[in-house]
């Protein structure tokens, strides 16, 4: 089983629309989340941190359930610009000088 | 600042040949830490290094690769010698060290094709 799983999509909606995915993570003790996004032919760059609580960042809602061991992205109002491959990022030690483990991305494509 | 600075961009090569790969981190961060990403296999992490000290290689497929941190400045990654199956992006990041400070900050990549 891999450490963190994605569906890789891609998920194709229209502009406006809401749009929500998972990841699933494989160890318990994994201390820290995040969700990264990556244009095409463009580095990974962090777009948010998850917390436990829940946090929001305008129209994009992550949530940790550590129970079932996942996290989700929530997509709001869709914009064309949200088109990109989003990564689930793991860092089962909590520092960021440790190794941080990334999901292989769920593509978003938002039509007009 | 300059953020991560990578070089070359692209580099194309012939099977057998040598392949030098350069990273400038951000200053003032402490970890470096260097991927590749390929369609197949997603991101993977080769090595990282705190403090210019390599901490983990597992991840470096065989061999052939080796990468060095002679100052906090400057890291390489090489693969001598270059087989096809290595074509892919590698990716610098770097990233202040410390709890609390999580997010790693990556260069714009290197496009490897080997011939």
């Amino acid at each position: 089983r891999k450490e963190v799983e994605q569906d890789p999509g891609p998920f194709n909606v229209p502009e406006g629309a809401t749009v929500a995915f998972n990841c699933t993570y494989s160890n318990s003790a994994s201390q820290s989340f995040f969700w990264y996004r990556q244009d095409c032919r463009k580095e990974p760059k962090l777009l948010m941190s998850v917390y436990s609580s829940g946090n929001e960042d305008g129209r994009f809602t992550a949530q940790l359930n550590r129970a079932s061991q996942y996290i989700s992205l929530l997509i709001r109002d869709s914009k064309l610009s949200d088109s990109a491959t989003y990564l689930c990022v793991v860092n089962p030690r909590g520092s960021s000088a440790s190794k941080i483990i990334f999901g292989s991305g769920t593509r978003l494509s938002i039509r007009p | 600042d300059a953020g991560v600075i990578q070089s070359p961009r692209h580099e194309v090569t012939e099977m057998g040949q040598e392949v030098t790969l350069r990273c400038k981190p951000i200053s003032g961060h402490n970890s470096l830490f260097w991927y590749r990403q390929t369609m197949m296999r997603g991101l993977e992490l080769l090595i990282y290094f705190n403090n210019n000290v390599p901490i983990d290689d597992s991840g470096m497929p065989e061999d052939r690769f080796s990468a060095k941190m002679p100052n906090a400045s400057f890291s390489t990654l090489k693969i001598q010698p270059s087989e096809p199956r290595d074509s892919a992006v590698y990716f610098c990041a770097s990233s202040p060290q410390g709890e609390g400070i999580y997010e790693q900050f990556f260069g714009p990549g290197t496009r490897l094709t080997v011939l």
